[in-house]
């Protein structure tokens, strides 16, 4: 089974560049997210998605943008990468309703920005 | 708007001894708690989750943790530890909206042997 997989798990960018962090799953959850774990800050939430076609900003959105065309698939866009956004970022998926907060992850992509 | 609050970024522990982790949480409305750990270079996993049945919530790996209402606490235990505990442990309580998580920052916790 995969799961959650995030592609890539790695990634070194220069201040300005521009990247797509994918997530997929595939156990037909309704709801996606997108974290950043930062050392001692825990994690923080960045946007998240109800469902097909809809996004929602969670507590960190400044400098992402995301995307849910498909259900299966949420993706995390940094237009301008700036070296604040160095990080640690999980995706994870979970069924709605009484389920809706058992949070499936992925094992992360760590981001570097020079 | 809900909270959590961990006490203790760090906790070390020797092979065999309990294991306490504390977590504080805030909440305007009955909350859900949960517990989550995190593997070295891996994802997190859930460990056990608080859903208003019983108080005391039995998870993996031999941990339980109990709700205390009035001590507003969600604290994580587990009688004897093992080499393999050592990991990050997340408390988490759900927010105002049913699909939102907040994440406390963290317990490092060290199996000494």
């Amino acid at each position: 089974n995969a799961g959650v997989t995030q592609t890539p798990k790695f990634r070194v960018l220069k201040t300005g560049q521009s990247m797509t962090l994918l997530c997929a799953q595939d156990m037909n959850h309704e709801y996606m997210y997108w974290y950043r774990q930062d050392p001692g800050m825990g994690l923080r939430l960045i946007h998240y998605s109800v469902g097909e076609g809809t996004t929602a900003k969670g507590e960190v959105p400044d400098g992402y943008n995301v995307s849910r065309l498909k259900k299966q698939n949420f993706l995390l866009g940094l237009e301008s990468a700036a070296p604040s956004q160095t990080s640690v970022y999980f995706c994870a998926s979970a069924f709605s309703g009484s389920g809706a907060n058992v949070l499936t992850f992925g094992a992360g992509s760590r981001l570097t920005v020079l | 708007a809900q909270s959590v609050t961990q006490l203790g970024s760090h906790v070390s522990v020797s092979e065999g001894a309990l294991v306490l982790l504390r977590c504080n949480y805030s909440s305007s409305v009955p909350p859900y708690l949960f517990w989550y750990v995190q593997y070295p270079n891996q994802g997190l996993q859930l460990l056990l989750k608080y859903t208003s049945a019983a108080t005391l919530v039995k998870g993996i790996n031999g941990f339980e943790a109990e709700f205390k209402k009035s001590e507003t606490s969600f604290h994580l235990t587990k009688p004897s530890a093992h080499m393999s505990d050592a990991a990050e442990y997340f408390c988490a309580v759900r927010g105002g909206s049913n699909y939102k998580l907040t994440f406390g920052k963290g317990t490092l916790l060290t199996v000494n042997p």
